[in-house]
């Protein structure tokens, strides 16, 4: 099983839906989840972490947390074309160190 | 601007030269990563350090790579005698601490091997 795993997508998302990202990870140690945005040639920029379960809200994004299911998650209402990009998601394992998944491809369809 | 900084943006080397890549953390970020990362690829950590200290270098390659973080100056990774292979776009992270401590990206370093 892969540390942090992710559906590479694509995925697509008509503009104005909910479009949601999905991450496992193996560690059940682990105490911080990341979400990471990389547009195509560029670095990527961090757009929510939380550390509690439940879920974290910030503008037109929330994450969810479920430690019990190791299961984190990435919702992102009313979509817009600027959000196609791919979504790192992001794990501290209990050594501390960071893992990151191999990210999904988001498009946003006009 | 207190981001992350690397220089060079872009850096042409032939096989078997050394390639040198600068990281300057964020204004109070003690704390530095490096990352490589190939095209349509993830993000694979290769090296994590602290002032004068190497605290975790499981990620990188046992031969003709390394790194540092001085007392003064930024961090470098440095790559000795080139291959094609090691053609990738080089991210550096800072944060504050480890664990739950976000780190935040530079804008990255393209290597192109030729």
């Amino acid at each position: 099983q892969k540390e942090v795993e992710q559906n590479s997508g694509p995925l697509s998302v008509p503009e104005g839906a909910i479009a949601s990202l999905n991450c496992t990870y193996s560690d059940r140690g682990s105490q911080s989840f990341f979400w990471y945005r990389q547009y195509s040639g560029k670095s990527p920029e961090l757009i929510m972490f939380i550390y509690s379960n439940g879920d974290k809200e910030d503008g037109r994004f929330t994450a969810q947390l479920n430690k019990a299911s190791q299961y984190v998650s990435l919702l992102i209402r009313d979509s817009q074309p600027s959000d196609s990009a791919t979504y790192l998601c992001a794990v501290n394992r209990r050594d501390d160190k960071i893992i990151f998944g191999k990210g999904t491809r988001l498009h946003i369809l006009p | 601007n207190a981001g992350v900084m690397q220089n060079p943006r872009h850096l042409v080397r032939r096989r078997g030269q050394e390639a040198r890549l600068r990281c300057s953390p964020m204004k109070g970020h003690s704390h530095v990563y490096w990352y490589r990362q190939l095209p349509e690829e993830g993000l694979k950590f290769m090296v994590y350090l602290q002032k004068e200290n190497i605290i975790d270098e499981s990620g990188m390659p046992k031969e003709r790579f390394s790194a540092e973080f001085p007392k003064e100056g930024p961090s470098i990774l440095r790559i000795q005698q080139v291959v094609r292979g090691d053609s990738a776009a080089y991210f550096c992270a800072s944060s504050l601490g480890t664990g739950e401590y976000e780190q935040y990206f530079g804008p990255g370093t393209r290597l192109t091997v030729t």
